[in-house]
């Protein structure tokens, strides 16, 4: 049983660049949260997918957006990078439809470096 | 918004010995989850423990244990017979039961060394 898989593992851009993340879900689940994860903090929350449809935002600009495809795999775009946006970039599914669970189960993330 | 703080960055344990780590969190709701993850150097964050709220039995699973006090808002983390592999950063995580919102809110986390 796969888990949750993101990639690329790493990634280096530089400032005002455009950046796009891949995450598939657990299998059986059909929901995928994105959460950024800065050096020595916990994850805070960007958003959620579900149905193709981002149903939940977190308190990030408009540079982040998503994309959920009918497989339920979901990617993270984030337009004009800054240094701030350096970052480990974490993936975490769920079901949200029939059989809900209350877990999250997470990928091992993307390192996104921005110089 | 839910608060999560976790007031110990780091702490150490002898291994074999029991080692707490300690949660509070701030809600006004009265249904929610509350997990523990640990991410070791992989950085694969992965579920340790969970407890539902409206259960007043704390959760265990193997060496991990949780004192769940919902008046006063705690939930720690309790790690038996410490073992090497348990050398980690630890988050505490709340979630809501809301149908609306299950986001996660996580706290700064708690690195955990074990000592041979």
């Amino acid at each position: 049983d796969a888990g949750v898989t993101q990639s690329p593992t790493h990634l280096i851009k530089t400032r005002g660049q455009q950046v796009t993340l891949r995450c598939s879900p657990k299998s059986g689940h059909d929901t995928v949260s994105w959460y950024q994860q800065a050096l020595g903090q916990g994850p805070q929350f960007i958003f959620q997918y579900y149905e193709e449809e981002e149903r939940q935002r977190g308190n990030f600009p408009d540079r982040f957006s998503g994309h959920q495809f009918p497989n339920y795999s979901s990617e993270l775009n984030v337009n004009a990078l800054l240094l701030g946006d350096s970052a480990l970039y974490l993936c975490a599914s769920s079901t949200r439809g029939s059989g809900a669970t209350d877990t999250q189960y997470f990928g091992p993330g993307t390192r996104l470096t921005v110089l | 918004a839910q608060t999560v703080t976790q007031s110990q960055p780091e702490m150490s344990v002898q291994e074999a010995e029991t080692v707490t780590l300690s949660c509070t969190y701030d809600t006004s709701e009265s249904d929610y989850y509350l997990f523990w993850y640990k991410q070791p150097p992989s950085r694969q964050m992965i579920l340790v423990i969970r407890q539902e709220a409206y259960k007043q039995q704390n959760a265990t699973e193997n060496r991990f244990s949780v004192n769940f006090q919902k008046a006063a808002k705690s939930f720690s983390l309790k790690i038996s017979d410490s073992q090497l592999g348990d050398a980690a950063m630890y988050f505490c995580a709340y979630r809501s039961d809301s149908n609306t919102g299950n986001q996660f809110y996580f706290g700064t986390g708690t690195s955990l060394t074990v000592i041979p």
